[in-house]
């Protein structure tokens, strides 16, 4: 079945890019995705990405997309510590239902 | 503003007791969605409605039931809660469609004692 994969932990310093990863299975997902969890609230997307496309940026985020090995990276560039938070990777499940299959999330630390 | 909220921030419950979590959004959304999440774990789908009195099992239903009377409304049912029950539960809605962005509410954060 499908599967989102994530490293748990990230630290950084801040100035520095920081760039999360994403392994997913389903190579039909038309949309990627990615949330953001700041402590003690619910998600909000960050950003997507459309399947046919390869990068996306928006301002400080660059999302990479390689389909052939389905990995999908998050780069947040300039980090700061407003950007310390859980980052969730999300892909569209294939049966329908509007579902999203999510990863188990990066909590991304930033230091001074 | 687009507006998913949910009734409770944090509840605490004792073991056996019959729990209600409320989930509200105000966006007119076919699909609504429950999900449980715990360190390490992510977000686990319990369950999801794409339809009013429309309900799906997700990936993790046991000990939980759902309601949706109303479009606007999607009710988590423990019916009889028990320690490992204790998470954080989110709501979700979204309309339908190829882009299918997910709205969240806060999440109640849930103690069963």
């Amino acid at each position: 079945g499908e599967d989102v994969e994530q490293s748990l932990f990230l630290s950084v310093r801040e100035g520095d890019s920081s760039v999360i990863n994403c392994t997913y299975t389903d190579s039909s997902s038309t949309y990627l995705y990615w949330y953001k969890q700041e402590p003690g609230a619910g998600l909000q997307l960050l950003t997507y990405i459309f399947s046919n496309m390869d990068m996306k940026q928006d301002q400080r985020l660059t999302v990479l997309l390689n389909k052939k090995d389905k990995h999908l990276s998050l780069r947040i560039a300039d980090t700061q510590t407003g950007d310390s938070a859980i980052y969730f990777c999300a892909e569209t499940f294939s049966g329908g239902y509007n579902k999203l299959i999510f990863g188990a999330g990066t909590r991304l630390a930033v230091h001074p | 503003d687009v507006k998913v909220t949910q009734s409770s921030r944090y509840l605490v419950k004792r073991t056996g007791e019959k729990v209600f979590l409320e989930c509200v959004q105000d966006m007119d959304h076919e699909n609504m969605f429950w999900y449980r999440q715990d360190p390490g774990l992510g977000l686990r789908l319990i369950y999801f409605s794409y339809d009013v009195k429309m309900k799906e099992k997700g990936d993790i239903p046991e000990g939980y039931s759902v309601s949706r009377e109303k479009k606007e409304r999607f009710s988590l049912i423990l019916e009889s809660a028990s320690t490992n029950q204790t998470s954080m539960y989110l709501c979700a809605s979204s309309s339908g469609g190829a882009y299918n962005e997910q709205f969240f509410g806060p999440g109640t954060r849930l103690t069963v004692l």
